[in-house]
C-alpha cells in the first residue's frame, strides 16, 4: 500500500547547525515527494519537492535526497535558525496523482 | 502566502449539525483538495476537485461533500457531525488537475473546526 513515516518525532538543534529530518516512505512506485513546514496554526508551507528521477534537489538553504533503493527520503536545512522551528512533513503523491499521503511528522526545534 | 484562503477561520458547532467551509483557490490553479488534520497527526485527503467534479476521493464517508464553482473555488460540506470531526481542515489548490499530474499542491490557512 501506499504510507509515508517519519523516523523521528523530535529534533532539537542548536542555531547554526545543519538539520537533517529523515522519512522512509513504502511504495517504490512512488514518483514525486514534498517536503512541507507547517508552523503553529497555519497550514502547511511548500518548502521544496523532488521526481523520482532524481536524487538530489537544492533550494535555498534545503536540499532534499532521494535514495530510491531503500526507499528513504531526507532534508537538509543549513545553518539552522529559530524562524526553522516548526512540524516537517514529508509527502507522497499517490498513484492517481490526485492525494498526499502525509507521514506524522517531525517537530524541529531550534535554540538559539 | 500561498494566495490559497479559507472560511472562516475557527467555527464550532454541536453534534449532528452541518457545516459549510470554503476555499479560494491560488490565481490560476483549477483544481482543490481537501484534508483533514487531526491534532498531531498529518492531513488525511477528503478529496479533490477538478472543472468542478470530483476528480478523488479519501476514505471518508458520504457525509463529506463538496463543490468546486466555475471560478475553483471550493466548498466543503459535512453532515450529522461527529465529535471526531473536531480537526483542522484545510484546501490546496493546484494548477494542473485530472489523473496523473504532478502538481504542486500549495495549502490555506486551514480551518480550525471544533464540534462539541
Amino acid at each position: 500500500g501506499e504510507s509515508v513515516g517519519l523516523h523521528l518525532p523530535t529534533l532539537s538543534v542548536q542555531e547554526g547547525d545543519n538539520s537533517i529530518i529523515n522519512c522512509a516512505y513504502s511504495n517504490s512506485a512512488s514518483d514525486y515527494f514534498i517536503w512541507y513546514k507547517q508552523e503553529s496554526g497555519k497550514g502547511p508551507q511548500f518548502i521544496i519537492d523532488i521526481r523520482s528521477n532524481m536524487d538530489k534537489r537544492q533550494g535555498q538553504r534545503v536540499t532534499v535526497l532521494l535514495n530510491k533503493t531503500v526507499k528513504h527520503l531526507s532534508l537538509q536545512i543549513a545553518a539552522t535558525q529559530p524562524g526553522d522551528s516548526a512540524v516537517y512533513f514529508c509527502a507522497e503523491l499517490n498513484q492517481a496523482g490526485t492525494a498526499l499521503i502525509f507521514g506524522k511528522g517531525t517537530t524541529l526545534s531550534v535554540s538559539s | 502566502e500561498t494566495g490559497v484562503t479559507q472560511s472562516p477561520t475557527h467555527l464550532i458547532k454541536t453534534r449532528g449539525q452541518q457545516v459549510t467551509l470554503r476555499c479560494s483557490s491560488q490565481s490560476g490553479h483549477n483544481t482543490v483538495s481537501w484534508y483533514q488534520q487531526a491534532l498531531g497527526q498529518g492531513p488525511q485527503f477528503i478529496f479533490q476537485y477538478y472543472r468542478e467534479e470530483e476528480n478523488g476521493r479519501g476514505n471518508f464517508p458520504p457525509r463529506f461533500s463538496g463543490l468546486q464553482f466555475p471560478n475553483y473555488s471550493s466548498e466543503l460540506n459535512v453532515n450529522a457531525l461527529e465529535l471526531d470531526d473536531s480537526a483542522l481542515y484545510l484546501c490546496a489548490s493546484s494548477l494542473g488537475g485530472g489523473h496523473r499530474t504532478r502538481d504542486t499542491q500549495y495549502f490555506g490557512p486551514g480551518t480550525r473546526l471544533t464540534v462539541l
